[in-house]
């Protein structure tokens, strides 16, 4: 079966410092994956997707910037912190050919102090 | 621009009572409609999708209303519990890409005893 896990579940980091959030997905293949932001209270906010090895979209402009240096391995980062970019962190993956359900981690929770 | 507008952004029923939130999209070439369920803390999960050759699909306590005529379509759930309080996701999908899947904004369900 295939399961997702993301890492760490909680972070607090000063303003300025790096950031790295690593997912991976087991027992699949390809799949696409895609970093979401979550405010509190607010909706999910895409903030990057890949279809494959080395290939990243961006969807928000911001200081943040992801890679996909394996098939399964998505990693969100930071050279430098900001505050406004303290929130909830979501990995999800869905399979490529349909794209008809993601599943989501559990998700990092970032506070930037 | 929202392609898929949600509401309410929160919800207060009584146990027992009946829980619905309402969607609505504009476009057309959405070909799959799903739901996630997501709480306090957790990545959102698949609750029910529908697609839009059917009016109506039912699982359990849960039901998906959907009206193509008018773009709209509804997550009913009857004798709410207290632990169905989470955060409630519609979605729509698009016909092709993998930034397909466009989410509400969310709405924040208590089920109060």
């Amino acid at each position: 079966s295939q399961t997702i896990h993301q890492w760490p579940a909680t972070l607090v980091q000063p303003v300025g410092s790096p950031l790295s959030l690593e997912c991976t997905v087991e027992g699949t293949s390809n799949p696409n994956l895609y970093w979401y932001r979550q405010a509190a209270g607010r909706g999910l906010q895409l903030l990057f997707y890949s279809v494959g090895i080395g290939q990243i979209s961006s969807e928000v402009p911001q200081n943040l910037s992801a890679s996909r240096p394996q098939d399964r391995q998505f990693i969100l980062s930071s050279k430098k912190l900001l505050l406004s970019d303290s929130g909830f962190y979501l990995c999800a993956w869905a399979q490529g050919a349909t794209n008809e359900k993601l599943f989501f981690g559990s998700g990092t929770q970032l506070s930037v102090l | 621009q929202q392609q898929v507008k949600q509401s309410p952004q929160s919800l207060i029923v009584q146990k027992g009572g009946i829980s619905i939130i309402n969607c609505a999209y504009e476009n057309t070439a959405f070909d799959y409609f799903p739901w996630y369920q997501q709480f306090p803390g957790k990545g959102p999960a698949l609750l029910i999708a529908i697609r839009p050759d059917v009016s109506e699909k039912k699982e359990g306590r849960f039901t998906i209303s959907f009206n193509k005529s008018a773009k709209q379509f509804s997550l009913h759930i009857m004798d709410s519990q207290p632990g169905d309080s989470a955060t409630y996701f519609c979605a729509a999908r698009g016909p092709t890409g993998a930034n397909n899947l466009f989410f509400g904004t969310g709405t924040r369900l208590t089920v109060i005893p």
